[in-house]
């Protein structure tokens, strides 16, 4: 398998333009997580899906951010307008559930974004 | 709610030195506990983690972890570090009942930085 798959690698955008980042999951796993990792706040959960419904989106920081999971391959992270402050390393997981808790979360490379 | 601790945000161990990372968490009972690594410009990569029964975990890449009830820790070590084990190392904590029920969010540590020198 390909591993989780983010695209773009790197992005660099002016503040107010719209950004959208991209993740393909590993096959066959039925959670989906976007995180942010930022020198000042470390690594934080912004939103998950289990079987493309989002579950938990209460680390998504304000209405510019969202988050959709149309099918089981495909998840995009949007803001609009972008920020700033918004200029961090978007991380996206995967993983599978199994009774007992084996449940190891397998990360993208990420996307770095730069908001001029 | 869980919560985990990293208290030292960096640590410089020579090469072939024995090397022990320290992670603390909160929680009422038995939590579900992790260690990710992450190397510069990449994800993280899970290392080991902790579930139930043996306190002594071994992992990839030669490191284990002692799980202490009594000390609420969960430290990582390796006997002898290489240079390629310098990145950053995190400590992670999930909620064994929640998890039972599908809710799989884990609280990540703030981590620690590892530099090896020659």
């Amino acid at each position: 398998d390909a591993g989780v798959i983010q695209s773009p690698r790197h992005e660099v955008t002016e503040m107010g333009q719209e950004v959208t980042l991209r993740c393909k999951p590993i096959s066959g796993h039925d959670y989906l997580f976007w995180y942010r990792q930022t020198m000042m706040r470390g690594l934080e959960l912004l939103i998950y899906f289990n079987n493309n419904v989002p579950i938990d989106d209460s680390g998504m920081p304000e209405d510019r951010f969202s988050a959709k999971m149309p099918n089981a391959s495909f998840s995009t992270l949007k803001i609009q307008p972008s920020e700033p402050r918004d200029s961090a390393v978007y991380f996206c997981a995967s993983s599978y559930f199994r009774s007992g808790g084996n449940n190891e979360q397998f990360f993208g490379p990420g996307t770095r974004l730069t908001v001029l | 709610a869980q919560s985990v601790t990293q208290p030292d945000i960096h640590i410089t161990v020579s090469e072939g030195a024995s090397l022990e990372l320290r992670c603390n968490y909160s929680y009422g009972a038995t939590p579900y506990l992790f260690w990710y690594v992450q190397s510069p410009g990449q994800g993280l990569q899970l290392l080991l983690k902790y579930f139930s029964g043996d306190t002594l975990v071994q992992g990839i890449k030669g490191f284990e972890a002692e799980f202490k009830r009594s000390q609420s820790s969960f430290n990582l070590r390796k006997p002898s570090v290489h240079w390629s084990d310098a990145a950053e190392y995190f400590c992670a904590v999930g909620d064994p009942l929640r998890f039972a029920g599908g809710y799989q969010k884990v609280t990540f540590g703030t981590g620690t930085k590892l530099q090896v020198i020659p």
